[in-house]
């Protein structure tokens, strides 16, 4: 199994640029999480899904836009980059049991100049 | 709302000594807790998992406690080596399949 994989590692944008951050899981995981963590900081919760079809809004959503077409895949779009989306984006997935264990992805480091 | 706070935020150490990590959390309705390590520019490595009704989780040399009612946690890592050094993110969840809530972490140095 790879787990939770994230592509791309880094990338650089200009303002008002747009992009999609990749996420994929191979473990039949039902619930995705896409988390952002800014220097010093602790991850902060941007959207998450229950299953394909379904997405949740978390802590901070704006500037950003999700879908769930299928278990595996969990993108994350950035329409009109800005600065204050400077930081590391965090995939993480878990299981629809009962210990609600997250497994991350190695995270994509998105730089917005 | 959910609050997860870790002190201290930096911690440096002799190598060989034992040590606390303090994770607090001000509502003790929590389903679960995990610990993760998260080494410079890299992702989070789940160390361990406690669930509500647990009151401790061992992996080798940690040791990770739970006391719901008083909301606290504590990471307990044995004979401290260099290889240790990282940093160190307590995340509560408030109920099963819910997202996590992320204290900032404490960073830990490990010196030879």
């Amino acid at each position: 199994n790879a787990g939770v994989t994230q592509t791309p590692k880094f990338r650089i944008l200009k303002i008002g640029q747009s992009m999609t951050l990749q996420c994929t899981q191979d473990m039949n995981h039902n619930y995705m999480y896409w988390y952002r963590q800014d220097p010093g900081m602790g991850l902060k919760l941007i959207y998450y899904s229950v299953g394909a079809g379904i997405t949740d809004k978390g802590e901070v959503p704006n500037g950003y836009n999700v879908s769930r077409s299928t278990t595996e895949d969990f993108p994350l779009r950035l329409e009109l980059a800005a600065p204050s989306q400077t930081s590391v984006y965090f995939c993480a997935s878990s299981s629809s049991g009962t210990t609600n264990e997250q497994f991350f992805g190695p995270g994509t480091r998105l730089t917005v100049l | 709302k959910q609050e997860v706070t870790q002190i201290p935020a930096a911690l440096s150490v002799p190598e060989g000594e034992n040590l606390v990590l303090n994770c607090s959390f001000t509502d003790s309705a929590i389903y679960n807790l995990q610990w993760f390590r998260q080494d410079p520019g890299k992702g989070l490595t789940s160390l361990l998992l406690i669930q509500s009704s647990q009151r401790e989780q061992t992996s080798g040399r940690l040791n990770a406690s739970l006391d719901k009612s008083s909301g606290r946690s504590t990471l307990y890592i044995a004979a401290s080596q260099p290889g240790d050094s990282a940093t160190y993110l307590c995340a509560v969840g408030v109920g099963g399949n819910t997202p996590l809530v992320f204290g900032k972490g404490t960073r830990l140095s490990v010196i030879a």
